[in-house]
């Protein structure tokens, strides 16, 4: 595809429930990003990868939230037994390698309900 | 801890005119300071970026002024248009260390009205 491909566009979890985010980063791109959006806040930083290794996952708010890039292409980000504090936009990024960071492109997000 | 502070949260600008949005940040390890413009239900989208070996940077009608011994940065968006209506969001991110990742300030929510 042309840009950073997120699905589902929505999910809405009841409280406990796992789910699962998928994020299809722009082909060839060495670095992928998740951050989280609250509602009118910024992105925070969850975790990076460089190809399938995960170098950086300081954001991950707990051991409840589990990443991974198994072939160094497509990410899926999971969260167990969801809570209402997990209610936010997911955004994935990715960029053509790590000297690239600044030309980061992000998705469109995914945006979770948690209730 | 909020190492990019911005502001104002919101901003409401007549058609024409200039909008003013002010970051500030902490870490003297950041290198490279991006904008980002957001619109509803979609994710953010670079726009113009500067480093701090030049005080100020213009790409059209959007211009950064830097000054890096005040560590604040700020956008300028000349003769505002109703498609400029969006989220902004400054940023900061280093090359080593703690400063490695891309921090985002809290926002701007920018009216242009007609």
């Amino acid at each position: 595809g042309a840009g950073v491909s997120q699905s589902p566009r929505y999910k809405v979890a009841k409280r406990g429930q796992d789910v699962a985010l998928r994020c299809d980063p722009i082909s060839g791109h060495v670095s992928l990003f998740w951050y989280q959006q609250a509602l009118g806040q910024g992105p925070e930083f969850l975790t990076y990868f460089q190809n399938e290794a995960q170098l950086d996952k300081s954001g991950l708010p707990s051991d409840r939230f589990f990443a991974e890039r198994p072939e160094g292409s497509v990410s899926t980000l999971k969260i167990q037994r969801t809570q209402q504090e997990d209610s936010a936009v997911y955004l994935c990024a990715s960029s053509l390698g790590g000297d690239s960071l600044e030309k980061l492109f992000f998705g469109s997000g995914t945006q979770l309900s948690v209730l | 801890q909020q190492q990019v502070k911005q502001s104002p949260q919101s901003l409401i600008v007549q058609k024409g005119g200039i909008s003013i949005i002010n970051c500030a940040y902490e870490n003297t390890a950041f290198d490279y300071f991006p904008w980002y413009q957001q619109f509803p239900g979609k994710g953010p989208a670079l726009l113009i970026a500067i480093r701090p070996d030049v005080s100020e940077k213009k790409e059209g009608r959007f211009t950064i002024s830097f000054n890096k011994s005040a560590k604040q940065f700020s956008l300028h968006i000349m003769d505002s248009q109703p498609g400029d209506s969006a989220t902004y969001f400054c940023a900061a991110i280093g090359s080593t260390g703690t400063a490695s990742k891309l921090t985002f300030g809290t926002g701007t929510r920018l009216q242009v009205t007609l």
